[in-house]
């Protein structure tokens, strides 16, 4: 089963900040917080990853929780070509480090 | 470069026929791995391969084989083919099994079994 939770959906404008929460409660020490998102009808593609500081990359940026029960993905300026489905994903050691998915979160970009 | 590539695209099969799907990636990865993507959910790991020769089981393996032969070729085959096995399937890649990397994932091939 899938070890995170997140919003089924969220709308936001084109051009602002795009906050997408991620909660891990039962995350252990070694586990590390992935984000990967699917645009319609295409592969999932690779955002970021993350085990204990916040990282940036050119596309997002990742802000870990202290206490690393929850994470979120940060698109600093959305657009149009965003609009996906975001999943947060633990890739964890006791799962032999696959990807469990779950339903991840539709994010909506309104003109 | 072009990453990881599926063939076909697109395939509508009997109940009953057998098909392999193929995926190749030409970045020198270790890792290749099998999913499916039924609407609305997640990606579920049907197989994967930890190198050249070796396969190993994922989370729902039952109706489906898979072999690697060569480094950058992972088959995917359905040898008897059913209703319920009409989803999107998708190949992935990835140097190490360790969390310092990401998954490249190939474009995908839309099975329908009629």
């Amino acid at each position: 089963d899938a070890k995170t939770t997140q919003p089924n959906s969220m709308e936001s404008n084109e051009e602002e900040p795009v906050h997408l929460p991620c909660n891990h409660s039962t995350i252990s020490g070694t586990d590390y917080i992935h984000w990967y998102r699917q645009l319609p009808s295409q592969g999932p593609e690779y955002v970021i990853h993350g085990l204990t500081s916040n990282v940036n990359n050119r596309m997002a940026s990742l802000a870990i929780a202290e206490d690393r029960k929850s994470s979120t993905l940060i698109l600093h300026r959305a657009t149009l070509r965003d609009a996906a489905v975001y999943y947060c994903i633990l890739r964890a050691m006791d799962s032999n480090y696959q990807l469990i998915w779950g339903a991840g979160t539709k994010l909506i970009i309104k003109p | 470069n072009a990453g990881v590539t599926q063939t076909p695209k697109f395939r509508v099969l009997k109940t009953g026929q057998s098909m392999t799907l193929l995926c190749a990636q030409d970045m020198n990865h270790e890792y290749m791995y099998w999913y499916r993507q039924d609407p609305g959910m997640g990606l579920r790991l049907i197989h994967y391969s930890v190198g050249e020769g070796t396969t190993a089981k994922g989370e729902v393996p039952d109706g489906y084989n898979v072999s690697r032969l060569k480094k950058q070729n992972f088959l995917l085959g359905l040898e008897s083919a059913a209703p319920s096995q009409t989803s999107v399937y998708f190949c992935a890649s990835s140097p190490f099994l360790q969390n310092n990397y990401g998954y490249t994932f190939g474009s995908g091939t839309r099975l329908t079994v009629v």
